[in-house]
């Protein structure tokens, strides 16, 4: 089975712009989650969508959204970059909506903001 | 709050050094899922293991063992016989429900084996 893909894996953008990452579950997974890693705060959640209904949300401004399709795959947009919005964006799908299950991420995108 | 602590920020070893990676959580659920990732300098988070509160039993998979203790609420990662190509940041990760479904990691572990 083909892991989970990202795209794209390198993106520059200046402040003020918005940008739109794309995410690729693993074949027969529904719940798909964003998280955001950075040096000072580390890996954070961002949210999770299971069926094409956001079911999860972290602590981040409304800047940050996203969707999913009827086909799983995910979409994450951030409005108005800012210069902290650099990072790396990884996205983690699983089988079902359940903390049970295994999230397994993908290469993620490492968005610079200049 | 549901918290994870790595408080090894960096670890240097040689090959064929043994190291033990310390992972302590804090959670109020009575079910909860322990998880270790590796993040090779790719940047992919590769799961290791899973493990749930229920289940105490330590686990080993060729190098690795993990050794879970709810007693201390620790979950620590040892591997054995360390190689080069084991060099990676190493997360632990906690999931329970009142976290709901997102996993709550600790800031990582860098670990350095050298030839």
């Amino acid at each position: 089975k083909a892991g989970v893909t990202q795209t794209p894996r390198y993106l520059i953008k200046t402040r003020g712009q918005q940008v739109t990452l794309s995410c690729s579950p693993i074949s027969g997974h529904r719940s798909v989650s964003w998280y955001q890693q950075t040096p000072g705060q580390g890996l954070q959640f961002l949210f999770e969508y299971f069926s094409e209904t956001q079911r999860n949300k972290g602590n981040f401004p409304g800047r940050f959204s996203g969707r999913q399709f009827s086909n799983s795959r995910s979409e994450m947009n951030v409005s108005t970059l800012e210069l902290g919005d650099s990072a790396l964006y990884l996205c983690a799908s699983r089988a079902s909506g359940w903390s049970t299950d295994t999230q397994y991420f993908g290469p993620g995108t490492r968005l610079t903001v200049l | 709050a549901q918290k994870v602590t790595q408080a090894q920020t960096e670890i240097s070893v040689v090959e064929k050094e043994d190291v033990t990676l310390d992972c302590v959580y804090e959670t109020r659920d009575t079910t909860y899922y322990l998880f270790w990732y590796k993040q090779p300098p790719s940047g992919e988070l590769v799961f290791l293991i899973r493990r749930n509160s229920f289940d105490e039993q330590n686990e080993i998979s060729g190098r690795y063992s993990w050794n879970f203790q709810k007693s201390t609420s620790s979950f620590n990662f040892t591997i054995t016989a360390s190689q080069v190509v084991d060099s990676a940041v190493y997360f632990c990760a906690l999931t329970a429900n009142q976290a709901g479904t997102a996993l709550i990691f600790g800031k990582g572990t860098t670990l350095s084996v050298s030839s």
